[in-house]
């Protein structure tokens, strides 16, 4: 049963445009939910954070949004880079018995396009 | 560089043998966190340990263990391995208890059972 899906294994924009990243989740006790970017024969960076109580966050030229009752968060990047290629993951973790883990969906392969 | 270091960087074994991962956290982070990433799939986390002590489990294998050190590195040990067992397996680590606490990746282990 996964937890946490990104349905688009990939996606491709051109330099300079916004770069959407969706993420889907099913399980509601999830109460913070994160990004992290993966270059190959890397290990994934954290990117950024969103509680459950917000509905967004912003850092720059990325941004979190969190629709509860849809159970959807999404990544922008604007302006998107050619730097920025790579893959994104989204994840999410909810406390059980005292412990926090993070559920991991399976990533977005984002190739930005000079 | 994320100051996690994972030992060795690849790995080829037969089926039936044993190995072990070596993780050693970034200075200072108590909680260390394995994950598995097979082919297209997402990161599965699999064990954390916080000061020694196993903090949360998530779909690991009996045939898998791990163990934290006082010096706080840590050793992931598979046994009876299976060609499924291939995958890239990820050390984090982090100052804090809870999964949301922002991970710090070493650069993986790839391991490949013929």
């Amino acid at each position: 049963d996964q937890q946490v899906k990104q349905n688009s294994p990939s996606l491709s924009v051109q330099e300079g445009r916004i770069s959407i990243l969706n993420c889907d989740y099913t399980n509601s006790m999830f109460d913070y939910f994160l990004w992290y970017k993966k270059y190959p024969a890397e290990g994934p960076t954290f990117l950024i954070s969103i509680s459950s109580i917000k509905d967004k966050n912003e850092d720059g030229r990325f941004t979190v949004f969190l629709n509860k009752s849809a159970k959807h968060l999404s990544l922008h990047i604007v302006p998107s880079q050619p730097g920025d290629s790579a893959v994104y993951f989204c994840a999410a973790s909810a406390n059980q018995g005292g412990s926090e883990k993070l559920v991991f969906g399976k990533g977005t392969k984002l190739t930005v396009n000079p | 560089d994320s100051g996690v270091t994972q030992t060795p960087k690849h790995l080829i074994t037969a089926t039936g043998q044993r190995v072990t991962l070596r993780c050693s956290p970034r200075s200072g982070d108590l909680s260390v966190y394995w994950y598995q990433q097979s082919l297209d799939q997402g990161l599965q986390f699999l064990i954390q340990y916080y000061n020694g002590e196993e903090r949360a489990k998530g779909n690991i294998l009996e045939r898998f263990s791990a163990q934290q050190f006082p010096d706080l590195h840590s050793e992931l040990n598979l046994s009876s391995l299976e060609l499924g067992d291939s995958a890239l397996y990820f050390c984090a680590s982090s100052s804090g208890l809870a999964g949301y606490n922002e991970q710090f990746f070493g650069p993986g282990t790839r391991l490949t059972v013929l």
